[in-house]
């Protein structure tokens, strides 16, 4: 069946790249999207990518689609403190309501 | 203000006691989505609604029932609560009118937990 998975953890130092991973299994998945989610709130979109798309970049996030290997990641350059959350990777295919979330990977940011 | 409200934010609750988790949203859109997050997991969908004459299961409405009062208002209710219902419940909308990415815009989130 559709799966989305992600690592649960991720800590990187303030000022470098981080570099969040997600893999997908249904093909037919049209729209990816990153969410973040940040202490006691909801989930907020960062960013979503179209399957016909290789690469998005919005200011200090970049995301990169392998749709060869079902590979989905967010880059975020110079990784501030505020960007410690859980980042949600999710999938749909176009036509559906239906969203397919990974598991989120939580970001720790070290000052 | 935000788009998307709930109430409670966060609720103590025992065993066998009937809640009920609303949601309000002032963006106009159509869709509504009640999800579920456990620790260590995805968002489970439990009901959604396209309108307010047109509700669905989802994935996990076991235990769960639902009402959309006007396309504003979608509220959650458990009929029964059971502690494995502990969880952080949210809300979400979404507009397929807007052609792009029929994107969901989610609720603060309602913290449950039953005893």
């Amino acid at each position: 069946g559709e799966d989305v998975e992600q690592s649960l953890f991720l800590s990187v130092r303030e000022g470098d790249s981080s570099v969040i991973n997600c893999t997908y299994t249904d093909s037919s998945s049209t729209y990816l999207y990153w969410y973040k989610q940040e202490p006691g709130a909801g989930l907020q979109l960062l960013t979503y990518i179209f399957s016909n798309m290789d690469m998005k970049q919005d200011q200090r996030l970049t995301v990169l689609l392998n749709k060869k290997d079902k590979h989905l990641s967010l880059r975020i350059a110079d990784t501030q403190t505020g960007d410690s959350a859980i980042y949600f990777c999710a999938e749909r295919t176009s036509g559906t309501y239906k969203y397919i979330f990974g598991t989120g990977t939580r970001l720790k940011v070290l000052a | 203000d935000a788009d998307v409200t709930q109430t409670p934010r966060n609720r103590i609750t025992k065993t066998g006691k009937r809640i009920m988790l609303e949601c309000s949203q002032t963006k106009g859109h159509d869709r509504m989505y009640w999800y579920r997050q456990d620790p260590g997991l995805g968002l489970q969908l439990i009901y959604y609604s396209f309108d307010v004459k047109d509700i669905n299961k989802g994935e996990i409405s076991d235990g769960y029932s639902v009402s959309r009062q006007a396309q504003a208002k979608f509220s959650l209710s458990l009929e029964s609560a059971i502690p494995n219902q502990t969880a952080l419940y949210f809300c979400a909308t979404s507009d397929t009118g807007t052609g792009v990415a029929d994107t969901q815009y989610f609720g603060p989130g309602t913290r449950l937990t039953v005893l």
